[in-house]
């Protein structure tokens, strides 16, 4: 089975600073998708970024960007320009290519620090 | 619009109560899950339907069932209610198409669920 692993339970950083949050998965496919997920403290989860594992080239919108290294197995966010708004919990996701489940990381709960 | 919706928000109940959670989305989506997030923010799936079809059941106590009576429609029903089914329970939707660039999965705003 497809686990998908936060290995930081918690992360800070300094307003306006970068900070990037690490996820690694376990599969043995060569058709995937993965997702970062952001929920606020409004609880909302809400899609920040996708990466499509055929593609190559990092996903990027606007201040979030994606470290995707396809035979290290790993998915990094990284936020540039940190805001307060930027406060929650961060999920890392993995979708088989075909199907319709998905695997959730655990989880990384971003501090930012006016 | 909202995209998908659950209701209700909040669910504050006694033990051994029955109660359901409905959930509706307008994105024309095939397949729809039941997520449990716990206290520590764990996300796990319990649930999920493609086409008013049963396809992920997870270990998860019968006293929970789910039902689809149409595509754009999954409620969950939870029996005789227990302390440890306090949560926060979300629905979900996406669409299985291979090649699909909107293939992420949508969710609802989640219920909060209190058993006192």
């Amino acid at each position: 089975a497809q686990t998908v692993t936060q290995s930081q339970p918690e992360m800070s950083v300094q307003e306006a600073e970068t900070v990037t949050l690490s996820c690694t998965y376990d599969t043995s496919e060569s058709d995937y998708y993965l997702f970062w997920y952001k929920q606020p403290p409004s609880r909302q989860m809400i899609l920040v970024i996708r990466q499509e594992a055929y593609k190559q080239q990092n996903a990027t919108e606007n201040r979030f960007s994606v470290n995707f290294q396809k035979a290290a197995k790993s998915f990094s966010l990284k936020i540039s320009d940190s805001q307060l708004g930027d406060a929650a919990m961060y999920f890392c996701a993995y979708r088989r290519g075909f199907g319709n489940q998905f695997y959730f990381g655990t989880g990384t709960s971003l501090t930012v620090i006016p | 619009d909202t995209a998908v919706s659950q209701t209700p928000k909040y669910l504050v109940t006694q033990m051994g109560n029955d109660k359901s959670i409905k959930c509706e989305q307008n994105l024309g989506h095939d397949t729809m899950y039941w997520y449990k997030q716990d206290s520590k923010k764990f996300l796990k799936i319990m649930f999920s339907y493609n086409n008013k079809e049963l396809i992920i059941n997870e270990t998860v106590p019968n006293r929970f069932s789910p039902k689809s009576p149409d595509k754009a429609h999954l409620n969950l029903h939870i029996n005789s209610l227990e302390l440890g089914d306090s949560a926060v329970y979300f629905c979900a939707s996406s669409q299985d198409h291979r090649g699909d660039s909107y293939n992420e999965q949508f969710f609802g705003p989640g219920t909060r669920l209190t058993v006192l």
